[in-house]
Parts: C-alpha cells; sequence; structure tokens
C-alpha cells in the first residue's frame, strides 16, 4: 500500500523556467510533509516541509503547495537552474507517531537543461 | 553542524559473507532508521530503531538485522550477503516531531 506516491519517475526542463514536482498521499492522518533532495553518491538532504495547517510555504526559489481537499502536494522551483538536477522525494508524517517514522514517495528524477 | 556518518562510503563483498555497516550520529536524537534505495524504488525502509536496544521492521527486513547498543550508534547487518542485496544504504536520524530526518552520505554495497 503506497500511502505517498510521486507518479512521474522523471522531469526535464530548461535553465530559467519552473519546475514542479507533484506527490499524492492517501493518509488522510498525514499533517506534515517534507521534500528532501538527493544527489548521485550522497545522503539526502532536506529542502523544504508544511504543515498541514497551511497551503504554501516558501523559501527562496522553493515553494510547497498543500491541497488538503485533494490530498495533494508539489513543489515549485523558480527559476530553474542545473545545480538543482536531481532525485526529489516527498515524505509525510504526522504527530502521533512517537517513532519518527517518514513515508516516502519514490522520487522524482529532475533534469534541468542549460 | 549535525553530522551522520556511516563507516564505508563503498564496500564490495562475495556472495555469503556477513556485512557490518556502521552509523554514528552527534545530535543526541532518539530515533535512526536504515534505508536503502534502488532505482525507480524510493527509499525503503530496512529497520528502525526510537530508543538504544529497541527495534522495529521496516518495510523489507528480510535478510537483515540491526543493533543499537549506544544512543548515537545504529549498525546494520547483513546475516549471510546476496547479490540481490546490492545497494546504496542510507542511515537517518532524527529527534522530536516535525521528525526531520538527517541522512549520512550512503554506503554503496556490491555483492559478487
Amino acid at each position: 500500500d503506497q500511502q505517498v506516491k510521486q507518479n512521474s519517475p522523471s522531469l526535464s526542463v530548461q535553465e530559467g523556467r519552473i519546475s514542479i514536482l507533484n506527490c499524492d498521499y492517501t493518509n488522510s492522518m498525514f499533517d506534515y510533509f517534507l521534500w528532501y533532495k538527493k544527489y548521485p553518491a550522497e545522503g539526502p538532504t532536506f529542502l523544504i516541509s508544511i504543515s498541514s495547517i497551511k497551503d504554501k510555504n516558501e523559501d527562496g526559489r522553493f515553494t510547497v503547495f498543500l491541497n488538503k481537499s485533494a490530498k495533494h502536494l508539489s513543489l515549485h522551483i523558480v527559476p530553474s537552474q542545473p545545480g538543482d538536477s536531481a532525485v526529489y522525494f516527498c515524505a509525510a508524517t504526522h504527530g502521533s507517531s512517537n517513532t519518527g517514522k517518514l513515508i516516502f514517495g519514490q522520487g522524482t528524477t529532475l533534469q534541468v537543461k542549460p | 553542524d549535525v553530522k551522520v556518518t556511516q563507516s564505508s562510503r563503498y564496500l564490495v563483498k562475495r556472495t555469503g559473507e556477513k556485512v557490518f555497516l556502521e552509523c554514528v550520529q552527534d545530535m543526541d536524537h532518539e530515533n535512526m532508521f536504515w534505508y536503502r534505495q534502488d532505482p525507480g524504488l524510493g527509499l525503503r525502509l530496512i529497520y528502525f530503531s526510537y530508543d538504544v536496544k529497541m527495534k522495529e521492521k521496516g518495510d523489507i527486513p528480510e535478510g537483515y538485522s540491526v543493533s543499537r547498543e549506544k544512543k548515537e550508534r545504529f549498525s546494520l547487518i547483513l546475516e549471510s550477503a546476496s547479490t540481490n542485496q546490492t545497494s546504496m544504504y542510507l542511515c537517518a536520524s532524527t529527534g522530536q516531531f516535525p521528525y526531520e530526518q538527517y541522512f549520512g552520505p550512503g554506503t554503496r554495497l556490491t555483492v559478487t
């Protein structure tokens, strides 16, 4: 049972344009969502997060949008840069969990072309 | 600066060997995790631990075991390595909610 899904395995965009990465979830108990970025041969690094009490969170070029009714979140990168080329994972959790467990999506590989 | 370290970046082992992967965190985190990452399959949770000597199975525990004798250290053990355990292994730790996990650099394990 895949509770967090990233249905696009890959995405290719031109430098300077917007990248939009999508993520869907099924568990309505999730109340906190995170995005991680992973370069080859490195561990994932935290990028941005959003609480379920918000519908938008912005950090520089990165914005995450949350649509609770649709159980959908998206990560917008504007403008996209070649250094953004990486695998992006979305993850979800809920505050009633006391184990720190995150549920990860399968990842989307973003390629930003110069 | 938070830090999660893993004992090896690259490891090559033979089928049937016992393999130890060690992870150390310096953030006094209660929770630690072992994942493997394979193309198209994302991050799959093998085992996690929410306290010293406590462990729980993740989604794919078969063929693996873990040990957590000290809070800062979490070891993954492959009792008898097989070629289908060739993968990137990632360790992570986290404290309290909202559970932002900090990852180590990963160990690329090849079993021949």
